[in-house]
């Protein structure tokens, strides 16, 4: 089993769609939890974190899942500038922050 | 605010050439991360800094080398370079190990 694991995509939807991604991680004891987006040949840029509280910015909602090991990012009313590829990040603890690769959104008019 | 900067940002070396990647960040970020990113991979971290005189090795660092003399310099050394180190190279910086990263806009090398 893969450390984090990601639905690839890609995911294809229309402008005003809700879309959720989830990413399942290996270590139960991982501490931190974190949302990129990386847009095509650009460097990742940090969406948000994620807390076991879940936590919302915007359009954007993340969840933490500690028991089932998931976490989770939902986008509604989806605009065309979402299109990229979002990067599910665990935090095992020390310096071991695990990336995962990926899942691909293209939001079409 | 430049954040963090990475040089040069395309590079073609031959098999065997030595060249070092520049990565500078003005945040006084003590923390410091080199990766590597390969297509439909996750990104694997090659070495990291907690501060000034202080690196340590990640998951693949064989064939590179760090130094930190600097809290705000990072360079990245890449001795007789492989085909196998063909990647998207980023830096990252953050304030603390359990924060978020910001990381630099990459370095795309090619070994031939």
């Amino acid at each position: 089993r893969k450390e984090v694991e990601q639905d690839p995509g890609p995911f294809n939807v229309p402008e005003g769609a809700t879309v959720a991604f989830n990413c399942t991680y290996s270590n139960s004891a991982s501490q931190s939890f974190f949302w990129y987006r990386q847009d095509c040949r650009k460097e990742p840029k940090l969406l948000m974190s994620v807390y076991s509280s879940g936590n919302e910015d915007g359009r954007f909602t993340a969840q933490l899942n500690r028991a089932s090991q998931y976490i989770s990012l939902l986008i509604r009313d989806s605009k065309l500038s979402d299109s990229a590829t979002y990067l599910c990040v665990v935090g095992e603890g020390g310096f071991k922050t695990i990336f995962g690769a990926g899942t691909r959104l293209f939001v079409k008019a | 605010n430049a954040g963090v900067t990475q040089t040069p940002k395309f590079r073609i070396l031959k098999i065997g050439q030595s060249m070092t990647l520049q990565c500078a960040q003005d945040m006084n970020h003590n923390y410091m991360y080199w990766y590597r990113q390969d297509p439909g991979m996750g990104l694997k971290l090659i070495y990291y800094s907690v501060g000034a005189g202080i690196t340590d090795k990640g998951e693949v660092p064989n064939g590179y080398n760090v130094s930190r003399s600097t809290t705000e310099d990072f360079p990245l050394r890449l001795e007789l370079a492989a085909p196998s180190q063909t990647s998207v190279y980023f830096c990252a910086s953050s304030i603390d190990r359990v924060d978020g990263y910001t990381f630099g806009s990459g370095t795309r090398l090619t070994v031939v």
